[in-house]
């Protein structure tokens, strides 16, 4: 199984300033035949389900603010909040979907100081 | 508008049953993978089984697997779990996804609200 991990466990970040978040698989999610990466990120607020913010690593899901991004390839990757704003404040989980079974990191929390 | 919707949950003894649905409605649900994901209390998420398209082939995690059946009823657009043999560890939030479809794609592009098991005597 690949194995994902996440860090930090969480973080306080002021308004108006970048959260950064790292995600690390056990093996690459980077796909030889079409070079795409097999890699979600999902933000998760309380009380709600999950919804997906970014796949193939770094696409935006349609809706998504543009101060959330995704970067990374092979098994490194990093979301970004460039702007936090309060409305961010929310448990963001990785997922690879290259193999199943499919793998969740363990999330990161993001609050605000 | 896409919409899941997970009923079946509650209370359960250990070595019991459950059924989970999942309703799907606002897109054509026949032409997608589905998933059911659960969240342990306090917990990360976890993955626990797949059905294709048509229903012919299923896949499962190994601590469900042999417990657990996932299947599906595309003309009345439901998702189903059929949990046998229920351990206390098995105490979730049930979520139903649905993949996307199309581009290679398996991301969970949908989720529903979730529906609670808890295995308990």
């Amino acid at each position: 199984d690949i194995v994902m991990t996440q860090s930090p466990d969480s973080l306080a970040v002021s308004l108006g300033e970048r959260a950064t978040i790292n995600c690390k698989s056990s093996q690459s999610v980077l796909s030889s035949s079409n070079n795409k990466n097999y890699l979600a990120w999902y933000q998760q607020k309380p009380g709600q389900p999950p919804t997906l913010l970014i796949y193939w690593a770094s696409t935006r899901q349609s809706g998504v603010p543009d101060r959330i991004s995704g970067s990374g390839s092979g098994t490194d990757f990093t979301l970004t909040i460039s702007s936090l704003e309060a409305e961010d404040v929310a448990v963001y989980y990785c997922q690879q979907y290259s193999t199943t079974p499919f793998t969740f990191g363990p999330g990161t929390k993001v609050d605000i100081k | 508008e896409v919409q899941l919707v997970e009923s079946g949950g509650g209370l359960v003894q250990p070595g019991g049953s459950l059924r989970l649905s999942c309703a799907a409605s606002g897109f054509t649900f026949s032409g997608h993978l589905m998933d059911w994901v659960r969240q342990d209390p306090g917990r990360g998420l976890v993955w626990v089984a797949r059905i294709n398209t048509d229903g012919s082939t299923t896949i499962y995690a190994d601590s469900v697997k042999g417990r657990f059946t996932i299947s599906r009823d595309n003309a009345k657009n439901t998702l189903y779990l059929q949990m046998n043999s229920l351990r206390a560890e098995d105490t979730a939030v049930y979520y139903c996804a649905r993949e996307f479809f199309g581009s290679g794609r398996r991301d969970f592009d949908y989720w529903g609200q979730g529906t609670l098991v808890t295995v308990s005597s």
